[in-house]
């Protein structure tokens, strides 16, 4: 059964200290992982795609990496408004949705 | 930037009525979908279509049912509503080729059935 699991589920941070978020998965025929930025309140908003193993794409104080089981979402330095929860998803026929990283940082 | 629009942010709606959900893309996408997203369960496919007119069920189409007559529109329609279908609801929209585009979503309808 395809599967995208994320971790930790929360993760608190203090202004300036960086950290990693993964996301593994267990898929047939991976067709893309995308990860998203959720505020609460509101959808999902869109922030990398990321095709095949060893393609890093970047934007602002956001990496994000892949390997063939896993994506990992680094932040370096993050301020408190990239307070979020952060998901990924894994495109196969479908999009397989984890269940999200609730991050929190603090001045 | 792709605009997907939910019509209501908030709804509140009694046990039996029957509940419409729009969502308009302007971005000319010929798929949509309908999720609906629960804590610790993450986004759920309820429904998707590929042109107007088409609908495909997703992974929890029961209780729902979906229109879509014209390729901008994408309604969602819960039939007899329930309490179990409190959620918050999240429409999205992508380019045809969806096994490479990412979804874009609207903000969402948080739904209340009571």
């Amino acid at each position: 059964e395809d599967q995208v699991t994320q971790s930790p589920e929360a993760l608190r941070l203090q202004e300036g200290e960086s950290s990693s978020l993964n996301c593994s998965y267990t898929v047939s025929g991976l067709r893309g992982l995308f990860w998203y930025r959720q505020d609460p309140g509101k959808g999902p908003e869109f922030l990398f795609t990321l095709y095949s193993a060893g393609e890093e794409k970047e934007k602002e104080r956001l990496k994000a990496t892949l390997t063939k089981k896993e994506s990992f979402l680094h932040i370096t330095a993050p301020k408190p408004e990239d307070s979020a929860t952060y998901l990924c998803a894994v495109n196969t026929d479908k999009l397989i949705f984890g269940t999200g990283t609730r991050l929190q940082v603090f001045p | 930037d792709v605009k997907v629009t939910q019509s209501s942010r908030y709804l509140v709606k009694r046990t039996g009525e029957k509940v419409f959900l729009e969502c308009v893309q302007d971005m000319d996408h010929e798929n949509m979908f309908w999720y609906r997203q629960d804590p610790g369960l993450g986004l759920r496919l309820i429904y998707f279509s590929y042109d107007v007119k088409m609908k495909e069920k997703g992974d929890i189409p029961e209780g729902y049912s979906v229109s879509r007559e014209k390729k901008e529109r994408f309604s969602l329609i819960l039939e007899s509503a329930s309490t179990n279908q409190t959620s918050m609801y999240l429409c999205a929209s992508s380019p045809r080729d969806r096994r490479y585009q990412p979804q874009h979503f609207g903000d969402g309808t948080r739904l209340s059935i009571l």
